[in-house]
């Protein structure tokens, strides 16, 4: 079982805002970071640290945290951001088990 | 831009050694600064991770795995290898070499190989 516990689907219509979460102790020590799988692709990450966005990645992508519990936001999803998303903490140890992001 | 290319048999047998060897380019592992690691995905499922070093040596595993896991790194090629001792098909997965970057208490995994299937099967 994975210390990170994340919903297995989440759906949003397009143009919409959807949020991900990821919940687990070890958020109260560390900061999540949050990566993009598509099919047959690596991961990309999307956030790091309090809510950083690596260079290319669009500004609709924001992260938060609060207690055990970090989030990932998608404000006006995309089509292209149905994908397979992940978090990750505890010094990059631990993962979260995934969210299946739907558009519709 | 760093670049991580992993390389081995796509093939092994139960009961055998996995082999994988990941190649860094753009950039030294011996430059220091960050950890890589070796993560794994079997088919259809989610990501776990392995166990990473630091170009010193120093490593950690993953304690389901540890005693079936060695990673290592020869600075002098720029490479970073893996070893799964006693394989079975629950081992079969995509293998990603990845490098880790921050500091406490925000890490971050910043780049990946394209990852490499390694199945088990006779």
């Amino acid at each position: 079982s994975s210390e990170l516990t994340q919903d297995p689907a989440v759906s949003v219509a397009l143009g919409q805002t959807v949020r991900i979460t990821c919940q687990g102790d070890s958020l109260r020590s560390y900061y999540a970071s949050w990566y993009q799988q598509k099919p047959g692709q690596a991961p990309v990450l999307v956030i790091y640290g309090k809510n950083n966005r690596p260079s290319g990645i669009p500004d609709r992508f924001s992260g938060s945290n609060s207690g055990n519990t970090a989030s990932l936001t998608i404000t006006g999803a995309q089509a292209e951001d149905e994908a397979d998303y992940y978090c990750n903490s505890r010094g990059g140890v631990v993962f979260g088990g995934g969210t299946k992001l739907t558009v519709l | 831009q760093v670049q991580l290319q992993e390389s081995g048999p796509g093939l092994v047998k139960p009961s055998e050694t996995l082999s994988l060897t990941c190649t860094v380019s753009g950039g030294s592992i011996s430059s220091g600064g960050y950890y890589w690691s070796w993560i794994r995905q079997p088919p259809g499922k989610g990501l776990e991770w392995i166990a990473y070093i630091y170009y010193s040596g120093s490593a950690n595993y993953n304690s389901s795995l540890k005693s079936r896991v060695t990673i290592s790194v020869d600075t002098s090629k720029n490479q970073l290898s893996l070893k799964l001792t006693s394989v079975t098909a629950a081992d079969t997965a995509v293998y990603y070499c990845a490098r880790n970057s921050g500091n406490s208490p925000a890490y971050f995994i910043d780049y990946w190989g394209q990852g490499t299937l390694v199945t088990v099967s006779s």
